[in-house]
């Protein structure tokens, strides 16, 4: 059961590349997260989807992208890396709302 | 909207003592209240949560947390704590609009630190 899997775990990118940070789980839940961790301000959400084809912003959208074409996957992008996306990124899920979040490992994103 | 207030950003707790992480939560709908840990370069797991029933919960290693709806507060406590206890830990609530989304909303987190 492998749970919630995030790739890369480390990526350094330079200012105004884009990249995605992929995301999937095989625990067949509808609800799926992104948050980012930043240092004295614990986790914010930046992106949320309550099923495939459903998709949300959070509290700190901006630069960012999100899509759901599957139950399984949930990847972010980020279109052009500004040095302040600098964090570490965390994807989440859940069966539904009240059920347990689950969360990934993190993927640690250096902007230079 | 909803918010949560971890007062300590710092606790250094030698190691066999008692611990309290404090969390104060507000939110104008039903909430639901977690407690996640944080284990250096891990991702978060949780530690305990309360949904509803009783207003204490526990963890499977030692922790416990009392949701008081009057002091609108999920502390976190364990009445010894060891080593393997230094983690971060982050309280979170968790609410339903009225249009049916769900959000989780952290605190800012409390590294505990345990000293020998």
């Amino acid at each position: 059961n492998a749970g919630v899997t995030q790739t890369p775990k480390f990526q350094v990118l330079k200012t105004g590349q884009s990249m995605t940070l992929q995301c999937a789980q095989d625990m067949n839940h509808e609800y799926m997260s992104w948050y980012r961790q930043d240092p004295g301000m614990g986790l914010r959400l930046i992106h949320y989807s309550v099923g495939a084809g459903i998709t949300d912003q959070g509290e700190v959208p901006n630069g960012y992208n999100v899509s759901r074409s599957t139950t399984e996957d949930f990847p972010l992008r980020l279109l052009s890396a500004a040095p302040s996306q600098t964090s570490v990124y965390f994807c989440a899920s859940s069966y539904s709302i009240g059920n347990t979040i689950y969360f990934g490992e993190g993927s640690w994103l250096t902007v230079v | 909207a909803q918010s949560v207030t971890q007062l300590d950003s710092q606790v250094p707790v030698f190691e066999e003592a008692p611990v309290e992480l404090r969390c104060n939560y507000s939110s104008s709908v039903s909430v639901y209240l977690f407690w996640y840990v944080q284990y250096p370069n891990q991702g978060l797991q949780l530690l305990l949560k309360y949904l509803s029933g009783s207003t204490l919960v526990e963890s499977i290693n030692g922790f416990e947390a009392e949701f008081n709806k009057s002091q609108t507060s999920f502390h976190l406590r364990k009445p010894s704590v060891h080593i393997s206890d230094t983690a971060e830990y982050f309280c979170a609530v968790r609410s339903i609009s009225n249009f049916g989304n769900e959000k989780l909303t952290f605190g800012t987190g409390t590294r505990l630190t345990i000293i020998p």
